[in-house]
Formats: structure tokens, sequence, C-alpha cells
């Protein structure tokens, strides 16, 4: 039979719209945050980062916001452009551990 | 800056045989990561080094797997014997020093074991 394989949400966006793409984490003792972008035969590329000390930061057309109290992390891209189509998706990192932990990720597609 | 590389692209073997998947970080980088990515599961982690030496190993799947850093420069992952179920693509990261430095990826090697 078909397997089933992780179904990944899928946010569609007008250009020029903004987008607003959620995370939700399990592990409270994470403290750091990152959001990554992967194209299609690509690996993830690194977007944006935030330290558990911080509820928000913004960089050129991208900001995080982080609420710990929910375990909720947010990506918010301004005026999102065609070249904003990939895969998104969140990492944590333990405060005990060096390794990422990746989310299952969020499709955004942009139409022109 | 160069960034991650690794090769090959692409990897079409035959259950049993032998695969070996080749990681370059970036210059000056002292963590090493290997991550296997399926649609099943995401993205795993399966081992990681620092300055050459192999930290957390847990999430290599069995002992079919291995991988090892022999210098800064290189890094290997080899499946032996492989299955059709090691079909994923393959990605290694770097990244400095610094609890709170991102992984820089490379583009990662897909296999295909018919």
């Amino acid at each position: 039979g078909e397997s089933v394989g992780l179904h990944l949400p899928t946010l569609s966006v007008q250009e020029g719209d903004n987008s607003i793409i959620n995370c939700a984490y399990s592990n409270s003792a994470s403290d750091y945050f990152i959001w990554y972008k992967q194209e299609s035969g690509k690996g993830p590329q690194f977007i944006i980062d935030i330290r558990s000390n911080m509820d928000k930061r913004q960089g050129q057309r991208v900001t995080v916001l982080l609420n710990k109290t929910v375990k909720h992390l947010s990506l918010q891209i301004a005026a999102t452009q065609p070249g904003d189509s990939a895969v998104y998706f969140c990492a944590e990192r333990d405060t005990g551990f060096q390794k990422l932990v990746f989310g299952t990720g969020t499709r955004l597609l942009v139409s022109p | 800056d160069a960034g991650v590389i690794q090769s090959p692209r692409h990897e079409v073997t035959e259950m049993g045989q032998e695969v070996t998947l080749r990681c370059k970080p970036i210059s000056g980088h002292d963590y090493l990561f290997w991550y296997r990515q399926t649609m099943m599961r995401g993205l795993e982690l399966l081992i990681y080094f620092n300055n050459n030496v192999p930290i957390d190993d847990s999430g290599m799947p069995e002992d079919r797997f291995s991988a090892k850093m022999p210098n800064a420069s290189f890094s290997t992952l080899k499946i032996q014997p492989s299955e059709p179920r090691d079909s994923a693509v393959y990605f290694c990261a770097s990244r400095p020093t610094g609890r709170n430095s991102p992984l820089h990826f490379g583009n990662g090697t897909r296999l295909t074991v018919t």
C-alpha cells in the first residue's frame, strides 16, 4: 500500500502580502530557536534566530516572535515575494545539548 | 566561502551494496552534523562531531551506519549493507564554536537504494 508521509501544512499567499508561519515546540528547556528556509533540491538555509531571553527579533523583511508561555514561535515575512516560496522549518536547541531538533515544516506558496 | 560541500549529489545503488557519502565542512567550523531527511520522518540528526571526535551518535539507525571524521576538513557517512529503507536525502552541516551559531547545511546527497 501507499506509505503515509508527513503532511506538510501549506500557506498560500499573494505576492506583496505579509506571511505568518507558526511553530509549536514542546521542550520548555529549549533556549535557542532558528528558522530555516529550504528550496527544492537544496539544503536548509538559515534565515533568523532568537535566544530564549528575547521575545522578538527583526531581520531584513523577516521577524521572529517567541512566546515561551505557550511554547510558540512564529516567522513573519513582510511583502512576500515569489522567491520566498519554499518549505520553512523551525528548529530548537535544548539548553544542555548542542544539537538542533527540527519541526516538520510549512510549505509557503507565493503566487504573483 | 564555498559553503558545506557534499558529494555525490545523487547516488543510486542496489540493496546490499556499500555506500559512502562525503562532506567537507566550512573551514574553521569545529562542529559537524549528519542529518537524514525523509517524507516519513522529516529531518533527523544521525550523529555529530566536535573537533573531529564523535559526540553523540544516538541517532544512527543501526550498526549498518558508521561515520568518521579523520580531519577537520572531511567526514564520511557509510552504509554497509544498504537497504531500500535507507533511501533519503542525507545532509551534512557545520558550525563554529559558539552555542548560538546557526548550522550551515550542504545541498545534500539524494540516496536511492533499489
